[in-house]
C-alpha cells in the first residue's frame, strides 16, 4: 500500500531564511506526487505536482520540490520565506483504490515563519 | 465562479443526532470526495464518487453515508453522531478520478459532537 510520511510536525524559521519541508513516500509503482498548502481556517490549495519529466518542479509562491526516486522523497523548498508563508503543508501521493485513483495525504507540517 | 461551497461553516451537535453536511461544486467535475481532518493525522478519505450516481468507501467510512444524485452536489450524512466524529470536514472535487488530476477543496465544516 502506498503511504506518505512527513517527519516534521512543525518547522519554525525566521523570515527570509530558506526552508525545506520533508516528504517521503512508499510505492512500488510509478507515482504522482503533490504538495498542498492550507492557510489558517481555509481549505487546501495545490502548490505543485510531479507527474513525470524533470525531477525539479516549480510551484506557486516561489516554492519548488525535487522528486528523488532512489530516496523515495519529494521535499519542498523555498529559498527565502515570508511571514505570509505561515501555513500547514501537506504532501500527497496518488494511489489506486478500487478502479480509480485517490490521494493519500501525509500528516502535515506546520511552517511557522517568525519576523 | 465559486468553486466548491460547503454548509454549514460550523456546527455543534448533540450525540445521537442526525446531521447532513452539504457540498456543491460549479466546475462540472465528475469526481467528488469527503475528507476529515484531525490533528496529527492529516486528511483521511471518508467516501468518494467517481461520477454522478456512483459512490465508494474510503479509508474511514463507518458512521457516514453519501449520495450523488447529480454532478454538482455530494452531501455527507452522519446518521447518529458520536463524539469521535468531531472534526473538520472537507469536500473536494476533481475533473475525473485519474491519477494525475488536481483536487480542489472547499473551505471546510467544523463539526463538534458533544
Amino acid at each position: 500500500a502506498q503511504s506518505v510520511t512527513q517527519l516534521d510536525s512543525q518547522v519554525p524559521v525566521f523570515e527570509e531564511a530558506p526552508v525545506e519541508l520533508r516528504c517521503n513516500y512508499s510505492s512500488s509503482v510509478s507515482v504522482y506526487l503533490f504538495w498542498y498548502v492550507q492557510y489558517p481556517n481555509q481549505g487546501l490549495q495545490l502548490l505543485l505536482k510531479y507527474l513525470s519529466g524533470s525531477t525539479l518542479v516549480k510551484g506557486i509562491n516561489g516554492f519548488e520540490a525535487e522528486f528523488n526516486k532512489s530516496q523515495t522523497s519529494f521535499h519542498l523548498r523555498k529559498p527565502s520565506v515570508h511571514i505570509s508563508d505561515t501555513a500547514e503543508y501537506f504532501c500527497a501521493v496518488s494511489a489506486r483504490m478500487d478502479s480509480s485513483y485517490k490521494l493519500i495525504f501525509g500528516s502535515g507540517t506546520r511552517l511557522l515563519v517568525r519576523p | 465562479i465559486a468553486g466548491i461551497t460547503q454548509a454549514p461553516t460550523s456546527q455543534i451537535l448533540a450525540a445521537g443526532r442526525r446531521m447532513t453536511l452539504r457540498c456543491t461544486q460549479d466546475m462540472r467535475h465528475n469526481a467528488m470526495y469527503w475528507y476529515r481532518q484531525d490533528l496529527g493525522l492529516g486528511l483521511r478519505l471518508i467516501h468518494y464518487s467517481n461520477t454522478a450516481g456512483t459512490t465508494g468507501k474510503g479509508e474511514v467510512p463507518d458512521g457516514y453515508s453519501v449520495s450523488r444524485a447529480n454532478t454538482d452536489d455530494f452531501p455527507l450524512t452522519l446518521a447518529s453522531a458520536v463524539p469521535s466524529q468531531t472534526s473538520v470536514y472537507f469536500c473536494a472535487s476533481s475533473a475525473d478520478s485519474s491519477s494525475y488530476n488536481e483536487q480542489f477543496f472547499g473551505p471546510g465544516t467544523r463539526l463538534t459532537v458533544l
